[in-house]
């Protein structure tokens, strides 16, 4: 069975730092795109970018391009979506997704809430 | 550009059939989505990838009441003998080259 199990949620202060996780199992880690969707309260979804494990070939989003870094441990079969200065407005539900093109799984979200 | 469009919003009774809409913009009428599923308070879920001949492939445990069709640049969702946990949000996916995910500002479904 696929499965993507995301890390816990997270409360942070303005200007912090943060990584968040996603462990694949069920399938190839290395064989599939790992995504990363943003959710904000009681919004759609936006794509952040993606990371294809095999060979950690990363592509971002205009929108987030510079705002994060997205990478990929296949060693463990975890990909991650990291912040190195957090703003109130990065508060939302983070999705890792698995894709081949369709988003075919996608992990349980971790909120992340950022607040002074 | 690449870009999806649905209705912010639609209706239907307990029961009876609802047929959500996807559209893709103009040059991209050959490209394929897939369909989404969020429950209130829920993460999303996979429905199905439909292509632009309107097969379609399901998740799994997607239920047979799920189904999809195209025409042109619509991509169609229908869910026929609605139930009242198929109130949801449906979001339209499609992807360009690169890896590059579109999705679509989602439908807000209520079953009356």
């Amino acid at each position: 069975e696929v499965q993507l199990v995301q890390s816990g949620a997270e409360v942070k202060k303005p200007g912090e730092s943060l990584k968040i996780s996603c462990k694949g199992s069920g399938y190839s880690f290395t064989s599939y795109w790992i995504g990363w969707v943003r959710q904000m309260p009681g919004k759609g979804l936006e794509w952040m970018g993606i990371i294809y494990p095999g060979d950690s070939d990363t592509r971002y989003s205009p929108s987030f391009q510079g705002q994060v870094t997205i990478s990929a441990d296949k060693s463990i079969s975890t990909a991650y979506l990291q912040w190195s200065s957090l703003k109130a407005s990065d508060t939302a539900m983070y999705y890792c997704v698995r894709s081949t093109g369709d988003i075919n799984y996608w992990g349980q979200g971790t909120l992340v809430t950022v607040s002074s | 550009q690449l870009v999806l469009t649905q209705s912010p919003s639609a209706s239907a009774s307990l029961g009876a059939s609802v047929k959500l809409t996807c559209t893709l913009s103009s040059g991209h009428s050959s490209y394929a989505i897939a369909w989404h599923q969020q429950q209130p308070e829920k993460g999303p879920r996979y429905l199905m990838k439909l292509n632009s001949d309107g097969s379609h492939s399901k998740g799994d445990g997607i239920p047979d009441r799920f189904s999809g069709s195209s025409s042109g640049a619509e991509r169609y969702l229908t869910i026929s003998s609605l139930q009242s946990e198929d109130e949801a949000d449906y979001y339209c996916q499609t992807w360009g080259t690169g890896a590059y995910v579109v999705f679509g500002g989602g439908t807000k479904l209520t079953v009356l």
